[in-house]
C-alpha cells in the first residue's frame, strides 16, 4: 500500500528562524514521483518541487531546500530565514509511475511564521 | 497568462438547488482536473479530464456532474447536495494528462449546502 505521511500538524516559529517539514513515503515501486506543494490562505495550491525516485540529488532554490533520501524513503523541505509570506499549509504527495492517475497527498503541515 | 480562474469564489445552496461552477483557463494545457477539499484535509481528486474526454471519475456520486465544453473551461454541475458536500472544490490543470506532470490550481470555489 502507498502511504505519505507529514507527522507535524502545526509548526510554529518566529521568522529568520530555520524549519524544515517532514515528509516520509511508503511504496514497494521503484519509479515514483514526489512533489512538495503550497496552499496559503487565498487557497489555491502552488506547485513547488516535483522529484523522481531515480534523482535523489539535493535541490536549493533561494531560501528552499528538499533533501531526498530513498533509505529512509523521506523528502524533507527545509526553509531557511523563514519570513511571514511563508505561513501556509504544505502538502508532501506520491505519484507511482505505474499508476500516474492517482496521487496520494499527505495530512499536511501547517507552517505560522511570527514577525 | 498562467492563472486558472474559478467563478464563483463562495457558493451557498440549498439541498434542492441545481447549480454550477465555473474553471477557466489559457496557457493551452490538455489536462484539467476537479479536486475536492474539507476543512484541514488534503484535497481529494474527483474528475479528470484529457483533451477534453472525462479520463478519470473517482467514484464520485453521480449529483455531482462535470463537463468540459472545450479545452479551455471546465464546469462542474451540482444538483441534489448534502451538507456533507461542503467543502473547497479545487480546479486544477497541467500540460498533459499525468498526476505527475507540474499542476496550477484555481483559488477554489468554497461551497455550502445548507
Amino acid at each position: 500500500a502507498q502511504k505519505v505521511t507529514q507527522a507535524q500538524t502545526e509548526i510554529s516559529v518566529v521568522e529568520k528562524e530555520d524549519v524544515t517539514l517532514d515528509c516520509v513515503y511508503e511504496t514497494r515501486d521503484t519509479t515514483y514521483y514526489l512533489f512538495w506543494y503550497k496552499q496559503p490562505p487565498s487557497g489555491e495550491l502552488v506547485f513547488l518541487i516535483r522529484r523522481n525516485s531515480f534523482d535523489e540529488q539535493n535541490e536549493i532554490s533561494g531560501r528552499y531546500s528538499w533533501n531526498f533520501q530513498k533509505s529512509t524513503s523521506s523528502f524533507n523541505f527545509t526553509h531557511t530565514a523563514s519570513q511571514v509570506v511563508d505561513s501556509a499549509v504544505y502538502f508532501c504527495a506520491l505519484i507511482l509511475y505505474s499508476s500516474a492517475s492517482k496521487i496520494i497527498f499527505g495530512s499536511g503541515t501547517r507552517l505560522s511564521i511570527r514577525p | 497568462d498562467t492563472e486558472v480562474t474559478q467563478t464563483p469564489k463562495h457558493l451557498v445552496m440549498g439541498m434542492t438547488n441545481k447549480k454550477s461552477l465555473k474553471c477557466e483557463q489559457h496557457m493551452g494545457h490538455r489536462a484539467m482536473y476537479w479536486y475536492k477539499q474539507k476543512a484541514k484535509k488534503p484535497p481529494e481528486l474527483m474528475f479528470v479530464y484529457s483533451y477534453e474526454k472525462l479520463s478519470i471519475n473517482e467514484s464520485v456520486p453521480s449529483r455531482f456532474s462535470p463537463e468540459c465544453p472545450n479545452s479551455s473551461l471546465l464546469n462542474l454541475h451540482l444538483h441534489a447536495l448534502q451538507p456533507e458536500d461542503s467543502a473547497l472544490y479545487l480546479c486544477a490543470s497541467s500540460q498533459e494528462f499525468g498526476l505527475n506532470n507540474e499542476q496550477f490550481f484555481g483559488p477554489g470555489t468554497r461551497l455550502t449546502v445548507l
